[in-house]
């Protein structure tokens, strides 16, 4: 079993629509919790940051984190086409100093006018 | 502007030959990282290091080496013992101990011909 799990995809909505992206994860240790969004052939540009349980909004974007149920979700609200993109989650723990993020494996969001 | 430039963005790489990957950061952040993007896998960590003249490997570091001899660069040397290399490849950094946000580069992309 991985340590972070993450639909693929492709997830296609229509413009305006509310979208959903999640993650679950196996290790309880993990404390800090991202969300990256790539866009084809860039690198990864940190889009929400979250410490610990709770939510957190930016925008059109909200960042929730359950850690009774080891589950993190992204929310997007009036998604755009500019919002087409793959979203990853990742996470750490601190381990002997050094923050060992994982990854998951990327969701692939399409948004269509 | 501040941010993490790699170099270069495509690089074709022969059978049997070394290759080196350029990654300089002016973000006088500590920390600098390499990561290895395959399709539906996610990002895995090379090597990392978190301060000059030191680095400590990540999960899939045969076949790769690395040099920190100053902040600002993290250089990768993908070799010829490294059996798959055609990926795309990203650099990252973080302050140390920053809670564990890291920036990416906008990645180069190694093609073995």
């Amino acid at each position: 079993q991985k340590e972070v799990e993450q639909d693929p995809g492709p997830l296609s909505v229509p413009e305006g629509a509310i979208v959903s992206l999640n993650c679950t994860y196996s290790n309880s240790a993990f404390q800090y919790f991202m969300w990256y969004r790539q866009y084809s052939r860039k690198g990864p540009e940190l889009l929400m940051y979250t410490y610990s349980s709770g939510n957190k909004e930016d925008g059109r974007f909200t960042a929730q984190v359950d850690k009774s149920s080891k589950y993190i979700s992204l929310f997007i609200r009036d998604s755009q086409p500019s919002d087409s993109a793959t979203y990853l989650c990742a996470m750490s723990s601190i381990s002997g100093g050094y923050n060992k993020l994982i990854f998951g494996a990327g969701t692939r969001l399409a948004v269509h006018p | 502007d501040g941010g993490i430039t790699q170099s270069p963005k495509y690089l074709f790489r022969k059978e049997g030959q070394n290759v080196t990957l350029s990654c300089e950061q002016n973000l006088n952040h500590d920390a600098m990282y390499w990561y290895r993007q395959d399709p539906g896998q996610g990002l895995r960590l090379i090597y990392y290091s978190q301060i000059v003249n030191d680095f400590q490997k990540g999960d899939i570091a045969e076949g790769y080496s690395v040099s920190r001899e100053k902040k600002e660069s993290f250089p990768l040397t993908v070799t010829s013992a490294q059996k798959n290399p055609t990926a795309f490849y990203l650099c990252a950094s973080s302050r140390e101990h920053s809670g564990n946000t890291i920036y990416f580069g906008e990645g180069s992309w190694l093609t073995v011909v």
